[in-house]
Order: C-alpha cells, then structure tokens, then sequence
C-alpha cells in the first residue's frame, strides 16, 4: 500500500522551461513533505520542504506547494537547467520523528540543453 | 568534511554467504537508519537507531541485522544472503528532528547476490 506515490517515473524538458513534478500521498496524518534530489552514485539530497500549515515554500528556482484537501504536492523548478537532471523524490513523515519518513519511487527529470 | 561513509561500494555476493556494510558518521548524529533502494522503487526503511545501544526495526528488517555500540557507527549485516537483497543500501544519520531535512545520505552500497 503505497501512501506516498509519484506516477510519473520520468519527465523531459526543456532548458529554461518550467518543471513540475507531482506528489499524492493518501495518508492524512502526514504533516510535513520534503523534496530529495539524486544523482547517479550517489545518495539523497534534501532539497525543499513545507509544513502541512502552509500551502507554499520557495527557496530560489524551487517552489513547492501543497494542497491538503487533495492530498496533492508538486515541486516546480523555474527555470529548468541540465545540472536539474536527477531523480527527485517526494517524501512524507508524521508527528513522531524522521525514522517515520515515507518516501515516493521517484522522478527522473531530464532537462534538455 | 566527511558526513556518512559507507563501506563497500559494490559487491557481490553468493547465495547463503554473509556480509557486513559498515556506516559511519562524524557529525555527531544521534539518529542513524539503513534504507535499501530497489529498481524503479522509494527507499525502504530496514532498521533505525536513536541512540549508542538502541536499535529498531523499520518497514522491511528481514535478513538483516544491526548493532550500535557507538554513536559514530551502524554496521548492517546480512545473514544467509538471497537474490531478493539485491539492491542499493543507503546509510543516513540526523539529528533528533521530526524534520527531515536534516538526514544526511550516504553514496550508496550496490549489493548483488547470485
């Protein structure tokens, strides 16, 4: 049963164009949601998050933003550059502490020159 | 700044063999965690630690097995290897914060059994 799912493992865009990448989670308990990113070889970066009380968070060419009602939450990267190229992950936790993260499969983004 | 090193890389192992994937972390972190990573799937919790002497399991522990004797090191251990632990083993640490920006990776362990 997943509760944090991405359904799109992949996506291509263009240089300087926008990038959204979605998350859906079903679980209503979660109240907090973070970004990773990854490259190849190498393990998870924290990239962005946002707490269940606000419906936006914007750090740089990062914006995450959150619908509750739809259990819904995209990441948008404006503008799109190649060194974005990475799979991202959409991460979930409740009250009770990080060993409680639950992760999505990930999106690869491809962001072409 | 070394943050978390995992120890090997890569490896391959034979069916019923055994290993240890070492972890360890100089930042002084209280939390540690072992995930695994299969193909086109979200990491999955194998085992967490709070603490030197503490451990517990997470959503998918079977297999493996953990110690904490000290707060720098978290060595997983892999009894009776089988085919269904081939995968990619990620090591963390962090603070004692809900949040979860503050875990910290490891590059990775490939693991292979065949």
């Amino acid at each position: 049963d997943q509760q944090v799912k991405q359904n799109s493992p992949s996506l291509s865009v263009q240089e300087g164009r926008i990038s959204i990448l979605n998350c859906d989670y079903t679980n209503s308990m979660f109240d907090y949601f973070l970004w990773y990113k990854k490259y190849p070889a190498e393990g998870p970066t924290f990239l962005i998050s946002i707490s269940s009380i606000k419906d936006k968070n914007e750090d740089g060419r990062f914006t995450v933003f959150l619908n509750k009602s739809a259990k819904h939450l995209s990441l948008h990267i404006v503008p799109s550059q190649p060194g974005d190229s990475a799979v991202y992950f959409c991460a979930a936790v409740t009250q009770g502490g990080s060993e409680k993260l639950v992760f999505g499969k990930g999106t690869k983004l491809t962001v072409n020159p | 700044n070394a943050g978390v090193t995992q120890t090997p890389k890569f490896r391959i192992l034979k069916i019923g063999q055994s290993m240890t994937l070492q972890c360890a972390q100089d930042m002084n972190h209280n939390y540690m965690y072992w995930y695994r990573q299969d193909p086109g799937m979200g990491l999955k919790l194998i085992y967490y630690s709070v603490g030197a002497g503490i451990t517990d399991k997470g959503e998918v522990p079977n297999g493996y097995n953990v110690s904490r004797s000290t707060t720098e090191d978290f060595p997983l251990r892999l009894e009776l290897a089988a085919p269904s632990q081939t995968s990619v083993y990620f090591c963390a640490s962090s603070y004692p914060d809900r949040a979860g920006n503050t875990i910290y990776f490891g590059e990775g362990s490939w693991l292979t059994v065949v």
